[in-house]
């Protein structure tokens, strides 16, 4: 199984673009085993599927997201990040980079996302 | 709202089995034999415990068994324990363009 874990710069301020990177260790992001996903939670709520990349390169997205949402993928370092633009208070979240094969069986930590105006 | 139904909470006595039940549609529950259910304790990130409707991770107790009958998938736990205290989470693969649908989570309480 490999390991997960979330990085990003702290709180964002509204109509900015929230930035996250979910570095992989343990195992190559190349590997072709799995879709790399972000899923979210807000506060006292349920899980969100937010999108996923495979090491190709291609990308699914939420719909309610897709406006708003590049994941992209860094082979050469091993990991691949998030970005949200045009963030507002309802993006405020707990980020986290999972696995994905039709099931999500590792999962990073989280990291919650403050969104302040 | 969430694409999958789950009841908001079940409780249980030590000892006691409980099931939740995860109810979908045609496009993603009863379609696909990809329902997946995940522990997740407070301030903790979700832990797969059924993936493919009934199969168990390596390491997840034999206590915890998943099921399926049409569009409903169900989680039971059997033996209750009070560290299975925790909120717990379905998943499926949808047809649909979400891809992924989740229900809106299970709080389960060992009395």
């Amino acid at each position: 199984q490999v390991q997960l874990q979330e990085s990003g710069p702290g709180p964002v301020k509204s109509s900015q673009t929230l930035s996250l990177t979910c570095t992989v260790s343990g195992g190559s992001i190349s590997s072709g085993d799995y879709y790399w996903t972000w899923i979210r939670q807000h506060p006292g709520k349920g899980l969100e599927w937010v999108g996923y990349i495979y090491y190709s390169g291609s990308t699914y997205y939420n719909p309610s997201l897709k406006s708003r949402l590049t994941i992209s993928i860094d082979t050469s370092k091993n990991h691949f990040s998030l970005k949200l633009s045009s963030v507002t208070a309802a993006d405020t979240a707990v980020y986290f980079c999972a696995t994905y094969k039709y099931y999500f069986d590792s999962w990073g930590q989280g990291t919650l996302v403050t969104v302040s105006s | 709202q969430s694409a999958l139904t789950q009841p908001a909470s079940v409780s249980g006595s030590p000892g006691q089995s409980i099931t939740i039940s995860c109810t979908g549609t045609s496009s993603d529950v009863g379609g696909y034999n990809y329902v997946s259910w995940y522990q997740q304790h407070p301030g903790t990130a979700p832990k797969l415990i059924i993936y493919d409707v009934s199969n168990r991770p390596s390491g997840v107790s034999n206590r915890f068994s998943g099921s399926k009958s049409g569009n409903t998938a169900s989680l039971t736990i059997s033996g209750l324990q009070a560290e299975d205290e925790a909120d717990y989470y379905c998943s499926s693969f949808t047809s649909s363009s979400t891809l992924v649908a989740f229900g809106g989570g299970t709080k389960l309480t060992v009395l």
